[in-house]
């Protein structure tokens, strides 16, 4: 099946500092990607849909300026969590569409865990 | 609003037992729909998928899902579970074009030696 490729898995950062979280299509081209948190023993929660050359889709809920996203291409897609608090610490987890319409099926990238300390 | 319904948050069953985890779905989400499979400390998987045609599909590690429109639901079963299938189980189901998946709250299933 496709591949999706999501980096780093794991990040520990400083509060208060930012991280960027990179979540790759490999093997196909993504107009589309989504970003996704969980929180432990919960369910997935969306946070945006990332749109290749425009503006991401957030969330009711979700601080736009906080989680900076940005897909640049049809394969890559940037998360940013900026200004880091103890409580952004999360495992958050990218995914993206192939095909079309018809046979479309979403992939999902391995995941990240931020901790943030 | 579209809506994806796991009934049972946690499922413990003994090893080489049947199961079935159950999911339902809202009538307004398309008939695409999706189990994912997460192990411990580990990103989602997909297990299996029905995106039209025959209503029963099957994973490689032995799994199946039925979808029944009448019942709206995408159970999915296994005649005989392993210690390695302990795992938390996600049903998901997905409109149409560029819209994401709807998730349901996740099935713990805890097999037990």
């Amino acid at each position: 099946g496709a591949v999706v490729s999501q980096h780093p898995s794991r990040v520990i950062c400083k509060s208060g500092t930012s991280v960027k979280i990179e979540c790759r299509s490999l093997d196909f081209q993504a107009t589309t990607m989504f970003w996704y948190r969980q929180f432990p023993k919960k369910s997935l929660m969306l946070m945006a849909t990332s749109n290749e050359g425009s503006k991401a889709t957030y969330e009711q809920g979700v601080e736009k300026d906080k989680f900076l996203i940005n897909h640049a291409s049809l394969t890559l897609s940037t998360l940013t969590v900026t200004s880091a608090h103890p409580e952004d610490s999360s495992f958050y987890i990218c995914s993206a569409k192939t095909g079309t319409n018809s046979g479309n099926t979403i992939y999902f990238g391995e995941g990240s865990w931020l901790t943030v300390v | 609003a579209q809506s994806v319904t796991q009934l049972d948050s946690q499922v413990p069953v003994f090893e080489e037992a049947p199961v079935e985890l159950r999911c339902n779905y809202s009538s307004s989400v398309s008939v695409y729909l999706f189990w994912y499979v997460q192990y411990p400390n580990q990103g989602l998987q997909l297990l299996l998928k029905y995106l039209s045609g025959s209503t029963l599909v099957e994973s490689i590690n032995g799994f199946e899902a039925e979808f029944n429109k009448s019942q709206t639901s995408f159970h999915l079963r296994k005649p005989s579970v392993h210690i390695s299938d302990t795992a938390e189980y996600f049903c998901a189901g997905w409109n149409s074009g560029n819209t994401p998946l709807v998730f349901g709250k996740g099935t713990r299933l805890s097999v037990i030696a």
